[in-house]
This record gives C-alpha cells, sequence and structure tokens, in this order.
C-alpha cells in the first residue's frame, strides 16, 4: 500500500458528461501529480500541485482541470467527455517541491466514457 | 522539452539477466528514476540515479551516464514475477516525465 488513496476505483459515464476524481496523497506530502495512461500506453504527465499552488502543467487538455486543496487532497475535473478520453489516472505525491526522486502512486482511476 | 527512449519489448529466461536500456533528452535533469508496473497495478518505485554510476538494489541495479543522456535498468536472477513493464523517468525540475515503456516478457 502506497499511502495514495484514489477514489472511485472504476467510472463509467458517457460522452459529453463531467467527472472529477479524487486523490489523497500519503500523509505530509505536500506534491500531487496526475497521470493519464491509455491501454498500453505510457504515463502521460498532466499537473502537478505543491501546497496547494500548481507547479507545473504537461499536456493537459483544456477540458481538463485540476487543483489542491488545504488539506493537500487534489481533484481532477474532466468535462465534455470523449471516447478518447477512456483511460486511466494516477495520481502520484511525493514530498518534496521539486527533484522528487520517488513517487508514491495511487492504485488508480479507470475511466470508461461510452 | 523532455523525451525518453526504451524498447518497447524484452523476453528473457528464468534465470537470466537483463538490461533495459533508456535514453533521453530534457531541458533540466535531476535524476533518473525506474518503476515497474504489472498488469492493472500502479507504478512502483525501483530505482533512481541522480549521479553517475551504478546503485544497487537486491536484484535490480540501475546505471545512469549523464554526458550521454543514457541509463539502463539491470535485473537479475529474472523470475517470472519479474515479468511487467518498465519505465525510465525523468526528474527535470517540477515534472517527471516518463517513457512508454518496456515490456518484460519472463520464459521459463
Amino acid at each position: 500500500d502506497s499511502g495514495v488513496t484514489q477514489t472511485p476505483k472504476h467510472l463509467i459515464t458517457a460522452t459529453g458528461q463531467r467527472v472529477t476524481l479524487r486523490c489523497s496523497p500519503r500523509s505530509g506530502d505536500l506534491s500531487v501529480y496526475w497521470y493519464q495512461q491509455s491501454l498500453d500506453q505510457g504515463l502521460q504527465f498532466l499537473i502537478q500541485y505543491y501546497n496547494g499552488e500548481e507547479r507545473a502543467k504537461g499536456n493537459i487538455l483544456e477540458r481538463f482541470s485540476a487543483q489542491q486543496f488545504p488539506d493537500l487532497h487534489s481533484e481532477l475535473n474532466l468535462s465534455s467527455l470523449e471516447l478518447g478520453d477512456s483511460a486511466l489516472y494516477f495520481c502520484a505525491s511525493s514530498g518534496r517541491r521539486e527533484a522528487n526522486e520517488k513517487l508514491f502512486f495511487g492504485s488508480g482511476t479507470q475511466l470508461s466514457v461510452l | 522539452g523532455q523525451s525518453l527512449e526504451q524498447p518497447s519489448e524484452v523476453t528473457a529466461v528464468e534465470g537470466a539477466i537483463v538490461q533495459i536500456n533508456c535514453t533521453y533528452q530534457t531541458s533540466g535533469f535531476y535524476g533518473l528514476s525506474w518503476y515497474q508496473q504489472h498488469d492493472g497495478g500502479a507504478p512502483t518505485f525501483l530505482s533512481y540515479n541522480a549521479l553517475d554510476g551504478l546503485e544497487e538494489t537486491g536484484r535490480f541495479s540501475s546505471f545512469l551516464s549523464r554526458s550521454d543522456s543514457y541509463g539502463y535498468l539491470l535485473l537479475q536472477e529474472l523470475q517470472m514475477k519479474d515479468s511487467a513493464s518498465y519505465f525510465c523517468a525523468v526528474e527535470g525540475g517540477f515534472k517527471t516525465i516518463f517513457g512508454a515503456g518496456t515490456r518484460l516478457f519472463v520464459k521459463a
């Protein structure tokens, strides 16, 4: 158990809908990362937060947004969903603002857009 | 930007040694990490190199050459349970960027 909690584990929704994925980092970790993994693909970096502030952005679509709350949990919001958004979404946490050698991953949220 | 290249697939026999290579391009570099991911599971951290040389952790070792922008993961005494995907990742400041992954098949 990595200590990172993601909910829900599975999400099935329809095109055009909006969903929210939730992540609670390990106790004491201030950095939260979001990644998207499509079938048989690598991990695509979406966005990183540190202590409530956005620190880095990757290839995150404008339909997607995220935030980190004062209690350090983070939410990834996906709107106007398309079939291609079906993927496994991982959250990871780490202790430092940068130069993090080790990320701890949650078990992921499997999103299916029908 | 940042990019990483690693082989898509490697097959080896149980008990053997296998090396998974990774080359990277990055504008900022703190270190190279390796992660293992079993089907349906989450990536788990294996090893990290910030400086040139070899880091050993049990059956797994990782090597880095910063001047060559190259690293590798060495798995010894392969076991069936090592069948998984292996990702190299570059820590380039605030971002940790992952390669596309190498799928390792271990045969009996």
